[in-house]
């Protein structure tokens, strides 16, 4: 079964409000967990390093202030996006690292946000 | 800084044939591990294979095998007997401490 929870799986939202997307992790503590975002037929590109109790590490070009990400329990990151606009829609994936065994990273099965 | 080459954004192969994707990495780390990932239309992210760096042998999962060429940074995917259901994005992905994708090879297995 699922390991990493995404939630919610699609969202529809107006122009200039705020989406909040949660990534738990279901059955390990996850210390650390990475956004994606996937534009159509590309590939994925990190956004950012969730780290549990610390502020997240951004990729170049990413705005921190326009995704927040917020990393405040061992189970359980969210990504905000802020003041959303259309060009912020995508399809954004979460995962969480897993130092336990052979599988290093577990994937949530991504939230598809549109904004009109 | 860590990159991952896909240098084919689309294959096709006939059902029941043998087809190999390729993927060249760079990176200065000694301990990683690489991956092959399958995307369907469902977006969902599906392990397909997995290679540990320190591991000589090549990994192999039912039809699928990988080409693991440490010194060459080479890490190619061999699905033999293609299905129909094979049809899907491929991505080759390394990973030390975060993980990183590479471009994708759309593959599309033809009855």
């Amino acid at each position: 079964g699922a390991v990493v929870s995404q939630h919610p799986s699609w969202v529809i939202c107006k122009s200039g409000t705020s989406v909040k997307i949660e990534c738990r992790s279901l059955d390990f503590q996850a210390t650390t967990m990475f956004w994606y975002r996937q534009f159509p037929k590309q590939s994925l590109m990190l956004m950012a390093t969730s780290n549990e109790g610390s502020k997240a590490t951004y990729e170049q070009g990413v705005e921190k202030d326009k995704f927040l990400i917020n990393h405040a329990s061992l189970t359980l990151s969210t990504l905000t996006v802020t003041s959303a606009h259309p060009e912020d829609s995508s399809f954004y994936i979460c995962s969480a690292r897993d130092y336990r065994g052979d599988q290093p990273q577990h994937f949530g099965d991504g939230t598809r946000l549109s904004i009109l | 800084a860590q990159t991952v080459t896909q240098s084919q954004p689309e294959m096709s192969v006939q059902e029941a044939e043998t087809v190999t994707l390729s993927c060249t990495y760079d990176t200065s780390e000694n301990n990683y591990y690489l991956f092959w990932y399958k995307q369907p239309p469902s977006r969902q992210m599906i392990l397909v294979i997995r290679q540990e760096a320190y591991k000589q042998q090549n990994a192999t999962e039912n039809r699928f095998s990988v080409n693991f060429q440490k010194a060459a940074k080479s890490f190619s995917l061999k699905i033999s007997d293609s299905q129909l259901g094979d049809t899907a994005m491929y991505f080759c992905a390394f990973i030390s401490y975060d993980m990183r994708f590479g471009a994708g090879t759309r593959l599309t297995v033809k009855p």
